[in-house]
């Protein structure tokens, strides 16, 4: 079963707006971090947060993780036009044994 | 530095034949990761290798698809006699060793992808 899982599925908000995608997940985990994926292209790494962290910012990324209630939130804030994507959150277990584990996103549209 | 490189962009075979895909990964890396993505839903892990080692293949379908990375050259995912249903993209990421590159968190930097349609 998928280990982490998005919501909302598609979200649509005017230019300038604030965009929050919620990601929930069912194991223990290292980090967990957020990708972006523009139509038919390959993912691009946004932001990570460790297990041991409560909050991450970057640019305008905003990125928390509650361990108790294995959830993850990013917020995008002011968002642009350009930031319209899939938005991907992943999981790592064990950073030994290798993989991350994806849920299946969510779809930001931002209107000019 | 190329990135992660990705080839063919995109493949159409019939059913019945062969696909292979080739994914040669950043400089400096040697974890590579294939993971399988239909239209409107997420990655789905297929394998993870290092240089001659398959490390985890929890997620490759038992009968068809191989997977490999030697010693040198390309990592080369295999479908054989490809059905309908092997249509998809699939993508190529690649890491740094555990504990270097910075993170030692597992970032993945991925490939463009290729997309297979089989007819």
């Amino acid at each position: 079963s998928q280990q982490g899982e998005e919501d909302p599925q598609a979200l649509s908000i005017q230019e300038g707006e604030n965009a929050t995608m919620n990601c929930s997940y069912k194991t223990s985990i290292n980090n967990l971090q957020w990708y972006r994926q523009n139509s038919g292209r390959g993912l691009v790494h946004l932001i990570l947060i460790r297990s041991n962290e409560r909050e991450k910012h970057s640019g305008r990324l905003r990125v928390t993780l509650d361990t108790s209630k294995k959830s993850s939130s990013l917020l995008i804030t002011a968002s642009r036009a350009a930031d319209t994507a899939s938005y991907f959150c992943a999981t790592v277990v064990n950073t030994n044994a290798g993989k991350s584990t994806f849920g299946d996103g969510t779809t930001l549209t931002v209107k000019p | 530095n190329a990135g992660v490189m990705q080839n063919p962009r995109h493949l159409v075979r019939r059913r019945g034949q062969e696909a292979r895909l080739r994914c040669s990964p950043m400089k400096g890396h040697s974890h590579v990761y294939w993971y399988r993505q239909l239209p409107e839903e997420g990655l789905k892990f297929m394998v993870y290798l290092q240089k001659e080692n398959i490390i985890d293949e929890s997620g490759m379908p038992k009968e068809r698809f191989s997977a490999e990375f030697p010693k040198e050259g390309p990592s080369i995912l295999r479908i054989q006699q490809v059905v309908r249903g092997d249509s998809a993209a699939y993508f190529c990421a690649s890491s740094p060793p555990s504990g270097t590159g910075g993170s030692g968190a597992n970032v993945l930097t991925f490939g463009a992808g290729s997309r297979l349609t089989v007819l």
